[in-house]
């Protein structure tokens, strides 16, 4: 088992809607999860993070995080075209310590 | 600078060279990692440096791989002996870690390597 899986897509949402994007962590212990969006031939650059259990709202976004069931998600209202990239789901704290271990990404394609 | 900067940012090397790609972290951020992107994957952890903590190696796929900080600064990754299954993008990223702030990472461009 991965330790952070992600479904890798493309997932394809009309714009304007609701783009939800999963990833799952197999680290009880986890204790930060990041998400990162990657545009195609850029680096990562942070979106959220969230490390209590519940939701997060920042403008569009939010993330939320169930510890229970190791699962955090990432919710992108109004979806536009300029969301069309990769996210990554990062969690911190597997095995222990700072490392952030990333997913594969799940790819978002937002359609005209 | 006013943000991680690595070099050189693309690298075509022959199989079996040894290659050094460099990372100059933000001033002041105390842990600098060290990732691997291979085309269309996510990233693979290599390598973490912690201030004076000993670094966490778990990630370094084989002995060929090494990496350094000096001063608590600048970074070198170094690949000896490369195989055409080291091209991917370097990505060099850091943090300022202390108690209760997120330790959001800041990457850099990337160092890209082509291995012939």
């Amino acid at each position: 088992q991965k330790e952070v899986e992600q479904n890798s897509g493309p997932l394809s949402v009309p714009e304007g809607a609701i783009a939800s994007l999963n990833c799952t962590y197999s680290d009880r212990g986890s204790q930060s999860f990041f998400w990162y969006r990657q545009y195609s031939g850029k680096s990562p650059e942070l979106i959220m993070f969230i490390y209590s259990n519940g939701d997060k709202e920042d403008g569009r976004f939010t993330a939320q995080l169930n510890k229970a069931s190791q699962y955090v998600s990432l919710l992108i209202r109004d979806s536009q075209p300029s969301d069309s990239a990769t996210y990554l789901c990062a969690v911190k704290g597997v095995g222990g310590g700072n490392k952030l271990t990333f997913g594969t990404g799940t790819q978002l394609k937002v359609e005209l | 600078g006013a943000g991680v900067s690595q070099s050189p940012s693309n690298k075509v090397t022959e199989k079996g060279k040894d290659v050094e790609l460099r990372c100059d972290p933000i001033s002041g951020h105390t842990a600098l990692y060290w990732y691997r992107q291979s085309l269309g994957q996510g990233l693979e952890f290599l390598i973490y440096f912690q201030g004076n903590s000993a670094p966490d190696k778990s990630g370094l796929p084989s002995d060929r791989f090494s990496a350094e900080r000096t001063g608590g600064s600048v970074s070198t990754l170094t690949i000896q002996r490369t195989q055409q299954e080291d091209s991917a993008v370097y990505l060099c990223a850091s943090s300022f870690i202390s108690g209760g702030n997120t330790g959001e990472l800041f990457f850099g461009e990337g160092s890209r390597l082509t291995v012939l």
